[in-house]
């Protein structure tokens, strides 16, 4: 059974032209992540919910934006994609343990044109 | 701020036998874990195996272990008797001991499995 689902699982969106990618989970976790991952890197955080507490880190883009309405879901919106922006968007979600480990999902390619 | 090396870009190991993935990390912290992630072609990250810094003990999952030096800041991944769908990216990654539970990941290395 999925726990963590991103929604859509490619997306092709135009230069410039605003995209929201969507997570859900049914873990009921404080925690969800949004990590960015390009092609043959590292992925690497750009912000994360502590319940409502928004974490932004320090070199993320204002670019880059995120919504979390309820325990369950969480958006990352982007505002105007540039081809830097192309990449695999992963979401993850964890409960506040200190040894405790990401749940992920399956992530969402972004495809920028 | 902290920081995970991992100095083998690819490996390859046959069917059956034994490979080890290096990983180190700087940290000026006592508390932390670390943790090997695995990446299939399907994009999902899998956890494989976790440590917590605090315990001498290296852990062990099946046919993973790992091999954790703290003085030396080293973790590598020991995978025995590796199997077909063990050919994946690997990732070590590092988390603090507080509450944000950031993970801090390593650029990676890909496993390739020969039959």
């Amino acid at each position: 059974d999925a726990m963590v689902i991103q929604n859509p699982r490619y997306q092709v969106t135009q230069f410039g032209k605003p995209v929201t990618l969507s997570c859900s989970q049914t873990l009921n976790h404080n925690v969800m992540y949004w990590y960015q991952q390009k092609s043959s890197q590292a992925p690497k955080l750009l912000f994360h919910y502590y319940d409502k507490d928004f974490n932004n880190e320090a070199d993320t883009p204002d670019n880059f934006q995120s919504r979390r309405p309820n325990t369950s879901f969480c958006f990352l919106d982007i505002r105007s994609p540039g081809l830097g922006d192309a990449a695999m968007y992963l979401c993850a979600t964890s409960r506040v343990i200190a040894n405790e480990k990401l749940f992920f999902g399956s992530g969402t390619q972004l495809s920028v044109l | 701020a902290q920081t995970v090396t991992q100095s083998q870009p690819e490996m390859s190991v046959q069917e059956a036998e034994t490979v080890t993935l290096s990983c180190t990390y700087d940290t000026s912290e006592s508390d932390y874990y670390l943790f090997w992630y695995k990446q299939p072609p399907s994009r999902q990250m899998i956890l494989v195996i976790r440590q917590e810094a605090y315990k001498q003990q290296n852990a062990t999952e099946n046919r993973f272990s790992v091999n954790f030096q703290k003085a030396a800041k080293s973790f590598s991944l020991k995978i025995s008797d590796s199997q077909l769908g063990d050919a994946a990216m690997y990732f070590c990654a590092y988390r603090s001991g507080g509450a944000t539970n950031k993970l801090i990941f390593g650029t990676g290395t890909l496993l390739a499995v020969q039959p």
